[in-house]
């Protein structure tokens, strides 16, 4: 079974158009996540989610539009693709406690702007 | 801001034990974590350490020290396998992880 599940999971598109990206968790987490891993590897979070509420924005242009329609789902939505947006996106969820929430990803989405 | 630094590279040999380290300076720690990513794989998740001191997880043991902004990854035993990216993550708020670039360790024969 998938604990964290990606689609699609390469997405090659031109510049200008919009497209999304749909994240879907099995494991019952209350928190999702969407990460941006650029060409150096360097993993940055982009947005975080608890019970469909945005937690966390980080610098992020606003062409980017993620949407939680319930606790299991967390799609991103990108408008204007531009050539920085080629990237690996990564979804991750997370069961938030006292002690540690473990993210746990999923298998990552390359994304190649052309 | 958050600076988290690890060393970019490192090789060793089949066998053999390997360090790798970590020093942070962020607002807020609520924990220090380390993943294992493959090429062209998802992170997965390694060891958690909150307090001072030693986590061990058979070949894989983690040391944290709070006070001095530091933690290293050990690998024992080193397998060919174990040729990948080790990414230090510290959790600065219940839902915030913020990684290092990563330590892309090569294993050689």
């Amino acid at each position: 079974d998938t604990a964290v599940s990606q689609t699609p999971k390469y997405l090659v598109t031109q510049m200008g158009n919009d497209k999304s990206i749909k994240c879907e968790q099995n494991l019952g987490h209350d928190t999702m996540y969407w990460y941006k891993q650029d060409s150096k590897k360097f993993l940055k979070i982009m947005f975080s989610y608890n019970n469909k509420e945005l937690i966390i924005n980080e610098t992020v242009p606003n062409r980017f539009s993620p949407k939680s329609p319930d606790k299991a789902h967390l799609n991103l939505h990108i408008n204007s693709l531009e050539l920085g947006d080629s990237a690996v996106y990564f979804c991750a969820s997370s069961q938030v406690r006292l002690a540690t929430d473990t993210q746990y990803f999923g298998p990552g989405t390359r994304l190649t702007v052309l | 801001g958050q600076n988290i630094d690890q060393p970019t590279e490192m090789t060793a040999t089949e066998g053999a034990i390997v360090q790798i380290n970590c020093t942070y300076q962020t607002s807020g720690f609520n924990g220090l974590f380390w993943y294992q990513q493959h090429a062209g794989e998802a992170p997965t998740f390694l060891s958690y350490n909150v307090l001072d001191g030693l986590e061990e997880k058979g070949r894989f043991s983690s040391f944290l020290s709070r006070s001095k902004g530091y933690s290293y990854l050990l690998l024992k035993e080193l397998q060919m396998k174990d040729s990948a990216s080790y990414l230090c993550a510290v959790q600065t708020g219940a839902n915030n992880l913020f990684f290092g670039t990563g330590t892309r360790l090569t294993v050689i024969p």
